[in-house]
């Protein structure tokens, strides 16, 4: 079964760049039936969908991020990666990668335990 | 933006019982409608996709129902287990979007 797992700094100055990566085992992020994605959670809160990737390279971004951020993917890896630049306190969340099924409906299906980003002097 | 608006936010409900959950979308999206449960400290797991279909290992005492803009979560026979907080997410437009949430807790 597929697992996803986040890693990067858990804390990061404002104004800085903050890169998150994302491992996946048990499934190719080569093999075109997936796209992958990330998901941030601010403490207490809601869901927001920041954006995701596909195998060939195409990036989705949700607007009010996209300015600030840039979704990556290295295959040889298994990873993919969010950089999100520019942060201020309202970054801090929780950041989740997920996958996503193409050709489906766009659930995300599989998460990772999810990583808390916290932007603090 | 997509809006999705849940409601109730929060139930109280006991073991055994049935309970729904509503979901209205701010404008058509077909089926393009996710159920998610998550738990304090875990990430989101997902329940339906697709408005009615059951992911993989999911109980079926979860069923979802719905299409356009009202949707809804049930749950049959609650379980000690089931007692989180649900969203639902609309996959049809970018941004993808996810109502506040509702959580369910023990009676």
């Amino acid at each position: 079964q597929v697992q996803l797992q986040e890693s990067g700094p858990g804390l990061v100055k404002p104004s800085q760049t903050v890169s998150l990566t994302c491992t996946v085992s048990g499934d190719s992020i080569s093999s075109g039936a997936y796209y992958w994605s990330w998901i941030r959670q601010h403490p207490g809160k809601g869901l927001e969908w920041i954006g995701y990737i596909y195998y060939l390279g195409s990036t989705y971004y949700n607007p009010s991020l996209k300015s600030r951020v840039t979704i990556s993917l290295d295959t040889s890896k298994r990873q993919f990666s969010l950089i999100l630049s520019s942060v201020t306190a309202a970054d801090t969340a929780v950041y989740y990668c997920a996958r996503v099924p193409s050709g489906s409906y766009f659930q995300s299906d599989y998460w990772g335990q999810g990583i808390l980003v916290t932007v603090s002097s | 933006d997509i809006q999705m608006t849940q409601s109730p936010s929060s139930l109280s409900a006991s073991v055994g019982d049935r309970v729904t959950i509503t979901c209205r979308a701010s404008q058509t999206i077909k089926s393009y409608l996710n159920w998610y449960q998550q738990k304090p400290g875990k990430a989101p797991k997902l329940l339906i996709f697709a408005a009615s279909s059951l992911h993989s290992g999911v109980p079926s005492r979860f069923s979802g129902s719905g299409s356009g803009t009202d949707f809804t979560l049930t749950i049959s026979n609650l379980q000690p287990e089931d007692f989180a907080t649900y969203y639902c997410q609309q996959s049809k437009s970018i941004p993808y979007t996810f109502g506040q949430g509702t959580k369910l807790e023990i009676k």
